[in-house]
């Protein structure tokens, strides 16, 4: 069974411009999480999907949004992209938004913003 | 005070040692507490996870909690090399429309040959 894919793996862009990164969650799975890692703030939870719904948003800007389609694929978009958005982006998929579900990361993309 | 506190390390143990990591947790309603690894450059990945009181066990890995303690361990018996990794706790809210996971910085662990 395929894992979750990200793409792009690496993505370099400038001040102001937006970016769009995609997540294939694997087969079967309907809940997709998206997260910002950096050294220094950890893991930080951006939002939740579940059937193309938005089930949980974290404290991020309103530049930060999301979507779930129908086969389950999400994509994040960043708008007005700042330095400080420099960081590892992980999309993470599980069976069912449960207690026991264990999320599925898939291995991320790094936005580097000059 | 942070939501989900953990010891940043390093910690250094020799191989063969039992590596003790802890978390605490500030919200007493938490239900689900989770233990991930990181690799350098790879992605976290699901050790454990834990949802009563007491001891859980799989394999070499030990996940223990303490609600009354607001705090949730991970014991790693027989320390190998490969054990080498960045651990994460992360917990659960409360039941309700805004349950999420609050995630540790994660603690660095270096097992010694």
């Amino acid at each position: 069974k395929a894992g979750v894919t990200q793409t792009p793996r690496y993505l370099i862009k400038t001040r102001g411009q937006q970016v769009t990164l995609s997540c294939s969650p694997i087969s079967g799975h309907r809940s997709v999480s998206w997260y910002q890692q950096t050294p220094g703030q950890g893991l930080q939870f951006l939002f939740e999907y579940f059937s193309e719904t938005q089930r949980n948003k974290g404290n991020f800007p309103g530049r930060f949004s999301g979507r779930q389609f129908s086969n389950s694929r999400s994509e994040m978009n960043v708008s007005t992209l700042e330095l400080g958005d420099s960081a590892l982006y992980l999309c993470a998929s599980s069976l069912a938004q449960d207690r026991g579900a264990p999320l599925h990361f898939g291995n991320g993309t790094r936005l580097t913003v000059t | 005070q942070k939501e989900v506190e953990q010891n940043s390390g390093p910690l250094s143990v020799p191989e063969g040692a039992i590596a003790s990591l802890n978390c605490t947790y500030s919200d007493r309603g938490s239900q689900s507490f989770f233990w991930y690894r990181q690799y350098s450059g790879k992605s976290p990945e699901l050790i454990m996870s834990i949802y009563s009181n007491g001891d859980k066990e799989d394999g070499r890995f030990t996940a223990q909690l303490n609600k009354a303690s607001q705090y949730v361990s991970l014991l790693i018996r027989d320390s190998q090399p490969s054990d080498s990794a960045t651990y994460l706790c992360a917990v659960k809210s409360r039941a309700g429309n805004n349950r999420k996971l609050i995630w540790g910085l994660g603690t660095s662990l270096a097992v010694n040959p």
